[in-house]
């Protein structure tokens, strides 16, 4: 079972707020990403990682923001939130010799 | 159009038959496969992982990937009731990995 970590689990929160979320892996892995899942969508990319101080936006455009300053650590942040930023946010790492991703349990947002 | 097509079901099997997942992609580029399993409210867990062509067999999963046909199976034998969940495929080229996502099969194994 892959260590990837995402907190909170599930966060309701009003529009306008800035949040964060959590994501850590103790594997070591250089690469890390940040995914937006909504029900009965494929996996959306709205940030990477390949190792310290490197962030890249993703596929999907997205207000929010990433930092790198840890190999562990690869937290997502929204400056002020919006109901439209309601949905499953999902980060995952991998090792920049392998293809496969490990996913974290996923961070369900809900701004009211 | 696009790039990974997967039916989204929801596929309903009797428990013990056999589950038959496929997607179908355009971008002949792809060369690693994976298949990922997602349990409600969970995040998707890795299952299978194939390079190019051929077929990979784990326990009571088989991946098959057929790149002429642009088309990728997953089967599980003698299904369970906790074979229930949601089945993504996955895919990407001989790059940095950025992978290209199905939308998922919801699958229903009945007992």
């Amino acid at each position: 079972e892959a260590d990837i970590y995402q907190t909170p689990r599930y966060l309701v929160i009003g529009t306008g707020k800035k949040i964060t979320l959590e994501c850590s892996q103790t594997m070591g892995h250089d690469k890390m990403y940040w995914y937006q899942q909504d029900p009965g969508m494929e996996l959306h990319l709205i940030h990477y990682s390949y190792g310290v101080n490197s962030t890249e936006k993703g596929d999907l455009s997205s207000e929010s923001t990433v930092s790198r300053i840890r190999t562990e650590h690869f937290p997502l942040t929204l400056e002020s939130a919006r109901p439209s930023h309601t949905s499953q946010y999902l980060c995952a790492s991998s090792d920049l010799a392998q293809r496969e991703q490990y996913f974290g349990p996923g961070t369900r947002l809900t701004v009211t | 159009q696009k790039e990974v097509e997967q039916d989204p079901g929801p596929l309903s099997v009797p428990e013990g038959a056999i589950v038959s997942l496929n997607c179908t992609y355009s971008n002949s580029a792809f060369q690693y496969f994976m298949w990922y399993r997602q349990y409600s409210r969970k995040g998707p867990e890795l299952l299978m992982y194939t390079y190019s062509s051929g077929n990979k067999e784990d326990g009571r999963f088989t991946a098959q990937v057929d790149k002429s046909s642009k088309y990728i199976s997953l089967f599980i034998r003698d299904s369970q009731p906790s074979d229930s969940a949601t089945y993504l495929c996955a895919m990407t080229t001989d790059s940095w990995g950025k992978f290209q996502f199905g939308a998922g099969t919801q699958v229903v194994v009945t007992p």
